[in-house]
């Protein structure tokens, strides 16, 4: 089975930056994902990361080690709609692309 | 929106009724998930179908809970004898098989037992 640990709850100041870690164990890796989820909405999708290193999208960057069994997600320039669980989910080989989750980060983005 | 549809987005039922959910998925998606989520905690993983074929079931998805996807378009999840710990919000997801995998999630359907 995968085994995928997230901090439960994390506070941070408008206009800082946030990271988030995810370490995972599975055999037959083949993709991490981190999604964000506001209250009572679908989780939407942020990033994907196969290939280690670093994956930037505006705000938001993703990293992965697969070496380490590791990824974060970067936050920066944080707004107060930043304000979301953040779920870093897996994907492993021969398992239908279904998604294992994390227990997921409640982030409090703070005036 | 992120095109997948899921119905309806709140149920409230007595313990020991059935229950049934729609979810329309992307309609060039092949591969359709459901998934489990109560408050506080990541979704967890009942099933996935490839058209219309059910791929894998859960050992979460006890026999009171039956999905189909008949024509390999929309599915429908079914709760037989619907008990408390059955509350949470059932969320269904849509992805290619190939290619871009990413699945793309509804809105879910939130069920309370009383």
């Amino acid at each position: 089975g995968q085994n995928i640990d997230q901090p439960t709850e994390m506070t941070a100041t408008e206009g800082a930056i946030v990271q988030i870690n995810c370490t995972y164990q599975t055999s037959g890796f083949n993709g991490l994902f981190w999604y964000q989820q506001h209250a009572g909405e679908a989780p939407t999708f942020l990033s994907y990361n196969v290939l280690d290193g670093l994956e930037e999208k505006g705000r938001f960057s993703s990293f992965l080690s697969r070496s380490k069994g590791y990824s974060y997600l970067l936050l920066k320039e944080l707004q107060m709609k930043d304000s979301a669980s953040y779920l870093c989910a897996v994907i492993v080989r021969a398992a239908g692309n279904k998604l294992t989750f994390g227990g997921g980060t409640r982030v409090l983005v703070k005036p | 929106d992120t095109g997948v549809s899921q119905n309806p987005r709140h149920k409230i039922t007595k313990r020991g009724q059935n229950v049934t959910f729609r979810c329309d998925p992307i309609s060039e998606h092949n591969r359709l998930y459901w998934y489990r989520q109560t408050l506080g905690q990541g979704p967890e993983f009942l099933t996935y179908f490839q058209n219309e074929a059910q791929l894998e079931k859960s050992r979460l998805l006890s026999d009171r809970f039956s999905a189909e996807r008949p024509k390999g378009s929309f599915s429908t999840l079914e709760i037989q004898r619907t008990e408390q710990g059955d509350s949470a919000m059932y969320l269904c997801a849509s992805s290619l098989a190939t290619g871009n995998t990413e699945a793309f999630f509804g809105q879910g359907t939130r069920l309370t037992v009383v």
